[in-house]
């Protein structure tokens, strides 16, 4: 999982509170991407950094927030966790090489229960 | 909405058999990859194949790319245990992001 950790790794939470997962990043790449994954989606994005400061949103961004202070560091935050927002989520990098090329490396996942 | 989608969703066959997977995508690509997860983990870089390209070979995976289909196909030849995983393929359309499908699970028996 070459240089990037998301933490925790599981979490339980209920209703109506925030979380916060952490991506964090050894490889000084540019590009972050937070994604979830859930039974016969795929992959869907969320949000996604092209530098520091620098976030858009995904195709399923509403109810999460995320910021990007340091080129290493990408928080995903649920405002007010909601059932629908349980999920697996992945931390992914890239840097951007040329106008063709866009290879990500996965972070090893955060299984997030909302009850 | 997802860009691309695999078929089958699932399939099943015997170690040292062919695996063979389909992607089909809706919208101009700069390039497509495939991917690997196994259980419980991250997705893993597999292949990429640019859009000028038409058959991208690495090792036991051939991917072919029909741009005018927007499809393209993932083989794994002499399958071994451990492809057993799941397969995603993904669009590059050149805007910072890939589209990834809802992925084809792969398993070989013994």
């Amino acid at each position: 999982d070459a240089g990037i950790t998301q933490s925790p790794r599981h979490k339980v939470t209920e209703t109506g509170t925030p979380v916060t997962l952490r991506c964090h990043q050894t490889e000084n790449h540019r590009y972050m991407y937070w994604y979830r994954q859930d039974p016969g989606h795929g992959l869907r994005l969320i949000h996604y950094s092209y530098g520091v400061k620098d976030t858009d949103k995904g195709e399923v961004s509403d109810g999460y927030s995320v910021s990007r202070s340091k080129t290493e560091d990408f928080l995903l935050t649920l405002e007010s966790a909601t059932s629908s927002q349980t999920s697996v989520y992945f931390c992914a990098i890239s840097e951007w090489a040329g106008s063709s090329y866009n290879e990500q490396f996965f972070g090893p996942g955060t299984r997030l229960t909302v009850l | 909405s997802q860009q691309g989608e695999e078929d089958p969703q699932a399939l099943s066959i015997q170690e040292g058999e062919n695996a063979t997977m389909n992607c089909s995508y809706k919208t101009s690509i700069n390039n497509l990859q495939w991917y690997r997860q196994n259980s419980g983990r991250g997705l893993v870089h597999l292949i990429l194949i640019r859009s000028n390209e038409r058959e991208k070979h690495s090792g036991r995976l051939r991917v072919t790319l029909d741009t005018s289909k927007k499809s393209s196909s993932l083989l794994i030849t002499a399958s071994r245990a451990a492809d057993t995983a799941s397969y995603f393929c993904a669009t590059d359309a050149g805007d910072y992001k890939l589209s990834f499908g809802a992925g084809t699970t792969v398993t070989v028996r013994a």
